[in-house]
């Protein structure tokens, strides 16, 4: 069974003062790791895909990254509308059609 | 605008009442997705649907039924609710080229079972 485990749960922070969230996954031959970021009263919203070992991928100041066990989620210099949910989720070999998440980190970001 | 709507938003019902939660995606995407979310546990996938007939069981299916007649439309029915499933309900779509992977979500429906 593919499983996801997030940390911290939360995390406070100052305006401009870069953090990272891990994301660490065990999962049957991975296809994909996504993050996704949720605003208090809505739906979750995609941010990335990761595919494979050493690959990046940024967004204005978020930037992601994926080893064979764990992913992080890079806020550099962060602004009080980043706060957010964010969640990872994995999808394995043993079923294209599902997706597992963790249950999140819930960043604030003070001004 | 693209988007994923579901109604209702809002439900407080009472434990054996049958009800129905609807979601419509606007995209002509093949895949549909409902999931609910309860603190601590992150989002748990109920069933998904491939295309129009075509339906499979997630990770928490018991107590829940789908439906995919139409290729908009992917209702989430509880035949009999109690109050284990009370909890936010999320309805989700994606290309089939994506296979579930890039997903709209839709807003949220929170239901409460008494």
């Amino acid at each position: 069974e593919d499983q996801v485990t997030q940390s911290p749960e939360a995390l406070r922070l100052q305006e401009g003062e870069s953090s990272s969230l891990n994301c660490s996954y065990t999962v049957s031959g991975l296809r994909g790791l996504f993050w996704y970021r949720q605003d208090p009263g809505k739906g979750p919203e995609f941010l990335f895909t990761l595919y494979s070992a050493g690959e990046e991928k940024e967004k204005e100041r978020l930037k992601a990254t994926l080893t064979k066990k764990e992913s992080f989620l890079h806020i550099t210099a962060p602004k009080p509308e980043d706060s957010a949910t964010y969640l990872c989720a994995v999808q394995g070999r043993s079923n294209d059609y599902k997706l597992s998440f963790g249950a999140g980190t819930t960043v604030t970001v003070r001004a | 605008e693209a988007q994923v709507t579901q109604n209702p938003r809002y439900l407080i019902t009472v434990t054996g009442k049958k009800l129905t939660v609807t979601c419509s995606q606007n995209m002509n995407h093949e895949y549909m997705s409902w999931y609910r979310q309860d603190p601590g546990l992150g989002l748990r996938q109920i069933y998904y649907s491939m295309n129009v007939e075509v339906t499979d069981k997630g990770d928490v299916p018991e107590g829940y039924k789908v439906s995919r007649k139409e290729k908009r439309n992917f209702p989430l029915i509880l035949e009999s609710p109690s109050p284990n499933q009370t909890s936010l309900y999320f309805c989700a779509s994606s290309t089939h080229r994506d296979r579930g992977r890039e997903q709209y979500f839709g807003p949220g429906t929170r239901l409460t079972v008494t």
